[in-house]
């Protein structure tokens, strides 16, 4: 049971490149979500998905898409990457049932747009 | 629109001591109040959390500490270990959000030995 996992955990790209980030969970859970978090501002909301298939905006989604064709991974893609999107990207899932709130945080990507 | 405001910003304690974090929110539909722990490199990881029908939950040496209509809630970490120095972060949410987390800026800890 890996629980979280995250693909790849740096990468340095160089402004205007494109990337794919992979997040896959085990856990079975409906919800996930990618943060990304940045020196003095917590973590911050990107993209999160209810489902297989649906996919919603969060706080910061600009210059950001996502995909989630299956239940248990869930794409980040950066179509044009701008120094702005320097940090370290998180993955989470977390279970629909009821009173169960806990959100799985996988180990981060650090990614560098020079 | 800032709705989490945390502090401090930073926090050393001596071992064996008192650690106190604080959180206020605007949001009156948050409905679970959690705090997270994050250890350097690592991903956040839930360390306790409280829902809004009781003021206090205590797990341990770790106690969350909410007042509703102050619309605050606090982490204590009673007899501080160097184990503890962690970034925590509070990140309420409520459920018609799909349960997305709004953290707070995050408070370092460093508990001296």
């Amino acid at each position: 049971n890996a629980g979280v996992t995250q693909t790849p955990k740096f990468r340095v790209l160089k402004t205007g490149q494109s990337m794919t980030l992979l997040c896959a969970q085990d856990m079975n859970h409906e919800y996930m979500y990618w943060y990304r978090q940045d020196p003095g501002m917590g973590l911050r909301l990107i993209h999160y998905s209810v489902g297989e298939g649906t996919t919603a905006k969060g706080e910061v989604p600009d210059g950001y898409n996502v995909s989630r064709l299956k239940k248990q991974n869930f794409l980040l893609g950066l179509e044009s990457a701008a120094p702005s999107q320097t940090s370290v990207y998180f993955c989470a899932s977390s279970s629909l049932g009821a009173g169960v709130d806990e959100q799985y945080f996988g180990p981060g990507t650090r990614l560098t747009v020079t | 629109q800032q709705q989490v405001k945390q502090s401090p910003q930073s926090l050393i304690v001596q071992k064996g001591g008192i650690s106190i974090i604080n959180c206020a929110y605007e949001n009156t539909a948050f409905d679970y109040f959690p705090w997270y722990q994050q250890f350097p490199g690592k991903g956040p990881a839930l360390l306790i959390a409280i829902r809004p029908d009781v003021s206090e939950k205590k797990e341990g040496r770790f106690t969350i500490s909410f007042n509703k209509s102050a619309k605050q809630f606090s982490l204590h970490i009673m007899d501080s270990q160097p184990g503890d120095s962690a970034t925590y972060f509070c990140a309420p949410t409520f459920s018609g959000s799909a349960r997305q987390l709004t953290f707070g800026s995050g408070t370092q800890l460093t508990v001296l030995p």
